[in-house]
């Protein structure tokens, strides 16, 4: 059974970087898939931030894009996020998920497995 | 980039109720949508993928139609723990998520 778990601060303060990571279980992320991170602001919808292939190949939202870094670490099996110069705006639950491709090779993919998500607050 | 948009925003309805929800892409997407239900302080669930296939272990009375700009998710009969907000994404370009469209009891 594949599982995600995210961790990292819960505080973080304007103008700084935050910093998140998945850890997951139960798969290989070298072995294939993308891994991606989706937020979601206190009742608002879903946002993609961006994934990583298991090759190592970034995808960023481009609204995002100046600001995110996403990277892996196969050697602990976890994928990190990080995004710079963080505002209020940037207060959302983040979760961590698997990009399942629609076929091999594909570019288009659904999320079949999803972390349970962290609350990160942007105050000073 | 590729819009999406659902309707409606919210719909109110009793259990057994057959329940449809409606998502719009602003331009084509084939079949590359998929359908999300999330309840309160939980994670998004994989529901429908590729617009009409079941993922495992979601019941039946879950479906999905559509291809191309407009898709439909039907629930046949609603049960107690349906209600909650479903997403759809397409996955065309880069991943996006339609605004939700919240069930609740009537």
């Amino acid at each position: 059974q594949v599982q995600l778990q995210e961790s990292g601060p819960g505080l973080v303060k304007p103008s700084e970087t935050l910093s998140l990571t998945c850890a997951v279980s139960g798969y290989s992320i070298s072995s294939g898939y993308y891994w991606g991170w989706i937020r979601q602001p206190p009742g608002k919808g879903l946002e993609w931030i961006g994934s990583i292939y298991h090759s190592g190949s970034t995808y960023y939202n481009p609204s995002l894009k100046s600001r995110v870094t996403i990277s892996v670490d196969t050697s602990k099996n976890q994928f990190s996020l990080k995004l710079s110069s963080v505002t209020a705006a940037d207060t959302a639950v983040y979760y961590c998920a698997r990009g399942a491709p629609y076929y091999y090779g594909s570019g288009n993919y659904y999320f079949d497995y999803w972390g349970q998500g962290t609350l990160v607050t942007v105050s000073s | 980039d590729i819009q999406m948009t659902q309707s409606p925003s919210s719909v109110s309805a009793s259990v057994g109720d057959r329940v449809t929800i409606t998502c719009r892409a602003s331009q084509g997407i084939s079949s590359w949508l998929a359908w999300y239900q999330q309840k309160p302080g939980k994670a998004p669930k994989l529901l429908i993928y590729a617009a009409s296939s079941l993922q495992s272990g979601v019941p039946s009375r879950f479906s999905g139609s559509g291809s191309g700009t407009d898709f439909t998710l039907t629930i046949s009969s609603l049960q107690p723990e349906d209600f909650a907000t479903y997403y759809c994404q397409q996955a065309n370009s880069f991943p996006v998520f339609g605004p939700g469209t919240k069930v609740d009891i009537k």
